[in-house]
């Protein structure tokens, strides 16, 4: 099993809709958890963070839920710009182990 | 200027080869990553150092090297590349909670 595991995508949706991508973990000691985007093979760059209350980013929306070790992002309102590879990430112990990611596309 | 930097942009060797791909920071942090990344298995850690006198195998060490010639410079060798090496190589510096990548260095082994 894999120690992060994501929705294999890809995800085709027109502009404007909503979209949520989620991500578990399998390891319960687990200390903190981010959600990457990563364009057509540039490198990740930081998205957001992922806290227990959960967080809100503009159109983006991350939860976590530590008992069901299950990480939730939610895209609203759909950009053309928003196509991307998004990837969940989860540190442990000053590491950072990272989901196979998944494949957003946006139509117009 | 990047933040972090990394050369060569892309590299072709054959099989055997050396080769040493480079990686600089400027963002001051003591932690620096390798990763490699293939497709449909995302990016998997490769050696990193939390700081000049620090280095650690990640989770596929196997058939690579590294050297942290200072905060700023962590290097990864392929002592005899192979074909199965082939891939997206990124490097990473960053605190425990953020890490900031380079642009990659996309290796092809013939």
């Amino acid at each position: 099993r894999k120690e992060v595991e994501q929705d294999p995508g890809p995800f085709n949706v027109p502009e404007g809709a909503t979209v949520a991508f989620n991500c578990t973990y399998s390891n319960s000691a687990s200390q903190s958890f981010f959600w990457y985007r990563q364009d057509c093979r540039k490198e990740p760059k930081l998205l957001m963070s992922v806290y227990s209350s959960g967080n809100e980013d503009g159109r983006f929306t991350a939860q976590l839920n530590r008992a069901s070790q299950y990480i939730s992002l939610l895209i609203r309102d759909s950009k053309l710009s928003d196509s991307a590879t998004y990837l969940c990430v989860v540190n442990q112990g000053g590491k950072l182990i990272f989901g196979q990611g998944t494949e957003l596309s946006v139509k117009p | 200027d990047a933040d972090v930097t990394q050369t060569p942009r892309n590299r072709i060797t054959k099989t055997g080869k050396r080769i040493m791909l480079e990686c600089s920071q400027t963002k001051g942090h003591d932690r620096m990553y390798w990763y490699r990344q293939d497709p449909g298995l995302g990016l998997r850690l490769i050696y990193y150092s939390f700081d000049v006198k620090d280095i650690n195998k990640g989770e596929i060490s196997d058939g690579y090297s590294v050297s942290r010639q200072a905060q700023a410079k962590f290097s990864l060798s392929l002592e005899s590349a192979i074909p199965n090496q082939t891939a997206l190589y990124f490097c990473a510096t960053g605190s425990q909670e953020t890490q900031y990548f380079g642009p990659g260095t996309r290796l092809l082994v013939l």
